[in-house]
């Protein structure tokens, strides 16, 4: 079946690691998010990836970084840089751009990072 | 910069009736794309809706309707004979083109409303 797939599910951490987040889709889409989601917000955009080997900052990149190297592969790593990582983390994608159309973008189940 | 206003924090209604879930948004791009995406308690973000800016056309789905009015800013999701099923947090989003990079969408996402349909 395609989707996307988050793992794993629940991740907990001590403070001072790095941890990284997986998130892998087999749509054949272009484009992969990350997104953050706290308590009775909504979504930040963390980073995004138009294209294999190239990624943007979205509004609250510090403390995060991400890679590229495969289409189907947009893993977010939580550096210790950042100074309140728990929270739920989600990781979206969208078919490829056509023009000026955009798409919607599909979630994955989201992993949930608890630092201890 | 964009914004998306769902100023009902939480919902709570009794099986059956109609609920209806607002969302005011803030762009200055004529072309644009407006979402709503539903979150059950399991977590993961279920589409429901994408509206173009030029369309302004009801529409309905179901049980489910929508109201898109370009005057006010608004895209405003109804729920008729609401469910239990129905429970969960539901997103408004707008979406705008940015020029980092190569040029992409992003979206924008509103803070949601926590509906509760009590049996």
């Amino acid at each position: 079946d395609g989707g996307i797939t988050q793992s794993p599910k629940y991740l907990f951490r001590k403070e001072g690691q790095n941890v990284t987040l997986s998130c892998e889709q087999n749509l054949n889409h272009d484009a992969m998010y990350w997104y953050r989601q706290d308590p009775g917000q909504g979504l930040r955009l963390i980073y995004y990836s138009q294209i294999v080997n190239d990624f943007q900052k979205g509004d609250i990149a510090e403390g995060y970084s991400v890679s590229r190297e495969k289409k189907e592969s947009f893993p977010l790593t939580v550096t210790s840089a950042q100074k309140n990582p728990t929270a739920f983390y989600l990781c979206a994608s969208s078919p490829p751009l056509a023009g000026r159309y955009t798409d919607t973008q599909y979630f994955g189940p989201g992993t949930r990072l608890t630092v201890l | 910069a964009q914004k998306v206003t769902q100023a009902q924090t939480e919902i709570s209604v009794v099986e059956k009736e109609d609920v209806t879930l607002d969302c005011v948004y803030e762009t200055r791009d004529t072309t644009y794309y407006l979402f709503w995406y539903k979150q059950p308690p399991s977590g993961e973000l279920v589409f429901l809706i994408r509206r173009n800016s030029f369309d302004e056309q009801n529409e309905i789905s179901g049980r489910y309707s929508w109201n898109f009015q370009k005057s006010t800013s608004s895209f405003n999701f109804t729920i008729t004979a609401s469910q239990v099923v129905d429970s969960a947090v539901y997103f408004c989003a707008l979406s705008e083109w940015t020029d980092s990079g190569a040029g992409s969408y992003q979206l924008t996402f509103g803070k949601g409303t926590k509906l509760s349909v009590i049996p």
